[in-house]
């Protein structure tokens, strides 16, 4: 069964420190990793989107990496703010036959920024 | 405006009621999905659609549940006799087309936040 395992599952750290979350995944064949992130109340928004052939994404201060040996992702955020507060989910698609994938998204980490 | 909007926002409904939930996607999509999300759970799938055409509905939990989308544009997640345990925030997302090998980005809505007492 596709799986996509997400740690830690919440974290609290000061504004302006830095912060690492982690995703592991058993998805095969592997197509695309997306990291979202989900404000209380809303629908998720992509943050970047990796295939295979890349192993980093940056978009501002987030930079996601993809190892697709070890089936392992990590988000890193930088100089973090009080708007990062909000649950950042990691989701891997596979291909499939028929023309059509399915996302497996994971639980989230929930990550706190405080003042 | 030009993003996924989801309504009702918010329902709430008696045990053994049958709800709809309308998802408008962005125009021109092609694919459209719709998840079920718990407190403090990542989105689960529930069914995919291709234009009208629905071509996965494997995690729909139950044959109370039923998706339709008969124009290929605006879609409805029915729910028929509804349980304390379809309680969750159902969301909607499209993309422009999600096909095999093609890194499409969806684009959620808000949900749908439903309480079923």
């Amino acid at each position: 069964k596709n799986q996509v395992e997400q740690s830690p599952q919440s974290l609290i750290i000061l504004e302006g420190k830095n912060c690492t979350l982690q995703c592991n995944y058993t998805v095969s064949p592997f197509s695309n990793l997306r990291w979202y992130k989900q404000d209380t109340g809303r629908g998720p928004v992509s943050l970047t989107i990796m295939t295979f052939s890349e192993n980093t994404k940056s978009n501002g201060r987030y930079t996601a990496t993809l190892d697709a040996d070890t089936k392992q992702s990590s988000l890193h955020i930088t100089a973090s703010q009080l708007s990062d507060s909000a649950s950042y989910i990691c989701v891997v698609s596979a291909t499939r036959t028929g023309g059509s994938y399915i996302p497996t998204f994971g639980r989230g980490t929930s990550l706190i920024v405080h003042p | 405006g030009a993003g996924v909007s989801q309504s009702p926002r918010y329902k709430v409904a008696k045990r053994g009621q049958d709800v709809a939930l309308r998802c408008d996607p962005i125009s021109g999509h092609v694919s459209l999905f719709w998840y079920q999300q718990a407190l403090g759970q990542g989105p689960e799938f529930l069914t995919y659609f291709q234009n009208e055409a629905q071509l996965d509905k494997s995690g729909l939990p139950s044959d109370r549940f039923f998706a339709e989308r008969p124009e290929g544009s605006v879609s409805t997640l029915k729910i028929q006799r509804t349980q304390q345990e379809d309680s969750a925030v159902y969301l909607c997302a499209s993309s422009l087309n999600l096909i095999a090998g093609d890194p499409d980005t969806q684009y959620f809505g808000p949900g749908t936040r439903l309480t079923v007492l």
